[in-house]
């Protein structure tokens, strides 16, 4: 596609409930990251993918947080067990660097509601 | 790791003034910095950035200072015009040898144009 798609745009989960957002980057995109970004705030990296490789996953705030990517292109961030502060938009960015330090891509977004 | 703050938070300039937004970063090996603009419900997009190894880069409107000693960086837009309003993001990441560098964000600085 011409950018990086995200899926659902919007989700409102009841407390407790697991989700899963899904992203699919740009193809031929090597890097993939998911951030975390709250009202008001800038984004906050949770997690970074070289192809099908989890590098790096510092961000992650709780076990409940799971990301993959096992065909290195469709990303999936799974939230078990969701508590009202997951409440946030996560964006997913793709770049082309395989370093990860080049321009990032990223999409509208997928906002969660834990009510 | 990095820590990156941005300021001020909120910034109000008349049409044709120009507006400044400086950033600092705590960790010296960061040597990519990246501009990103946020339009209200929309994502980031990359309006300039920067390496370390150059001091300043300039896109028509739009320039950008590093001061590595001072582990600082600038924002700079002259002849604001209102469709530059949105908020205004800061990155920094390091990229060497074999290790991947995610963007580390500030906070944010929302830019106000009034016509």
């Amino acid at each position: 596609g011409a950018g990086v798609s995200q899926s659902p745009r919007y989700k409102v989960a009841k407390r407790g409930q697991d989700v899963a957002l899904r992203c699919d980057p740009i193809s031929g995109h090597v890097s993939l990251f998911w951030y975390q970004q709250a009202l008001g705030q800038g984004p906050e990296f949770l997690t970074y993918f070289q192809n099908e490789a989890q590098l790096d996953k510092s961000g992650l705030p709780s076990d409940r947080f799971f990301a993959e990517r096992p065909e290195g292109s469709v990303s999936t961030l799974k939230i078990q067990r969701t508590q009202q502060e997951d409440s946030a938009v996560y964006l997913c960015a793709s770049s082309y660097s395989r370093q990860g330090a080049g321009e990032l891509f990223f999409g509208e977004g997928s906002r969660l509601t834990v009510l | 790791g990095e820590n990156v703050e941005q300021h001020p938070s909120t910034l109000s300039v008349q049409e044709g003034d120009s507006a400044v937004i400086k950033c600092t970063y705590s960790d010296s090996a960061s040597n990519y910095f990246p501009w990103y603009k946020q339009e209200l419900g929309k994502r980031p997009q990359l309006i300039i950035d920067i390496r370390s190894n150059v001091g300043e880069k300039k896109d028509q409107r739009i320039a950008v200072t590093l001061n590595k000693t001072a582990k600082h960086f600038s924002l700079h837009i002259t002849e604001t015009q209102p469709e530059d309003s949105a908020v205004y993001f800061c990155a920094a990441s390091r990229n060497y040898g074999g290790s991947q560098g995610n963007l580390i964000f500030g906070k944010g600085t929302k830019l106000s144009v009034k016509p």
